[in-house]
Order: C-alpha cells, then structure tokens, then sequence
C-alpha cells in the first residue's frame, strides 16, 4: 500500500523557535497533500491543504504566516511552525492523497508530536 | 459548515459486536471513511463508501444511507486490538472528522 512518513515523529522546541516537519510520499507521487493537526482527546483539525507547486489553502483560523506550507516536489511537503508558543503543542499529522478508481483515499504519515516549551 | 456526529464513548466485551453510529450535514458528499486511530498513531483507513449499503470487510462492515445523512461501522468478534478510536470522516475532496468514538474492549 501507499507510504507516507513524517519527520520528525516528536520534538521538543523552545518557546520563540521555529520547527519544521517533513512529509514525503515514499511509493507514490502526491499532488496534494493535507496537514492536521490534533489535540488530546479531539479529532483531527484540518489546517491546510497543500498543493504541490502554488500556494497552500489554508483553513479558516489557522494563520498562513505562522504554519508556513511548502510543497516543493510530488512527494515532500514541509510545515514550519513559527515562532512556536506553548499553545502550538499538538499532534501534527500530514496525509497525501491516492487517486484509487473513483475514490481518493487519504494515506496518513505516522504524526509528529510538537512540544513548546 | 460540517457537521459529524458520533457517539463519544462505547464499551463492550471480548467476542461482542458494536455498532458505531455517525450522522453528517455536510455541504458536499464524495464519499465517507471510517478510520481506526491508536493512542498516539495517526489514524489508519478501515472502509470507504460512496453509494448506499453495505460494505463488508472481514470483521469490519460499514452501512451508508445518503438520503438519511447516516453511517455505521459494525465491529465483529472483538478482540482486545480493537480497542481505540474511530473515526467518521466525510469527503468533500477534503476530509472533515467527526470528533471520535472510543471503543474500550473488556475481557
């Protein structure tokens, strides 16, 4: 089946840094990828959509300047937090999308655990 | 907007089945997914429907009605491993989640 990784799967950043999180599609090329993101005990938040060589659309609420989306090729899309605050810590999870006949099943990454301190 | 609804909690024993309900007002529809998501895991894809009925998957089995705005994911056999949360996820060439239920399996 289809692959996806994450990188870093947890990192612990100070307060006032910056962090970035990898996304590859390692068997497959994505046009699109998705980032979420997920809070203890909630469901997964969709944050922005990522569109392998334009600008990502980001959803209402989530600020573009400081979740900043590069999807450079068909398999990396990259998220950077920054200036990263305490509120930021979050499962952080990307997914790519598998075009499969009529269906367009979203393969998810393994997440990354952000934590601010 | 979306809105998925899907019971917070359910319970049941080694052996039992349970019927995990979720009901969408979404203002499109391609289609919905259950997902089963481990504590700390990233959520991994059990079913897909895009037309009504049924869709069966080992002991996995997913209902849709499109008219009614209602799914269900039908658990068999439980075992153990089966313990965590699931997710009911509209399709709108974006997914939107529904909050989660989280399935405890007791011996």
């Amino acid at each position: 089946g289809a692959v996806v990784s994450q990188h870093p799967s947890w990192v612990i950043c100070k307060s006032g840094t910056s962090v970035k999180i990898e996304c590859r599609s390692l068997d497959f090329q994505a046009t699109t990828m998705f980032w979420y993101r997920q809070f203890p005990k909630q469901s997964l938040m969709l944050m922005a959509t990522s569109n392998e060589g334009s600008k990502a659309t980001y959803e209402q609420g989530v600020e573009k300047d400081k979740f900043l989306i590069n999807h450079a090729s068909l398999t990396l899309s990259t998220l950077t937090v920054t200036s990263a605050h305490p509120e930021d810590s979050s499962f952080y999870i990307c997914s790519a999308n598998l075009q499969v006949k009529v269906s367009s099943e979203q393969y998810f990454g393994p997440g990354t655990r952000l934590t601010v301190t | 907007g979306q809105n998925i609804d899907q019971p917070t909690e359910m319970t049941a024993t080694e052996g039992a089945i349970v019927q995990i309900n979720c009901t969408y007002q979404t203002s499109g529809f391609n289609g919905l997914f259950w997902y089963q998501q481990h504590a700390g895991e990233a959520p991994t894809f059990l079913s897909y429907n895009v037309l009504d009925g049924l869709e069966e998957k080992g002991r996995f089995s997913s209902f849709l009605s499109r008219s009614k705005g209602y799914s269900y994911l039908l658990l068999k056999e439980l075992q153990m491993k089966d313990s965590a949360s699931y997710l009911c996820a509209v399709n709108d060439y974006k997914l939107s989640f529904g909050a989660g239920t989280t399935v405890t399996v007791r011996a």
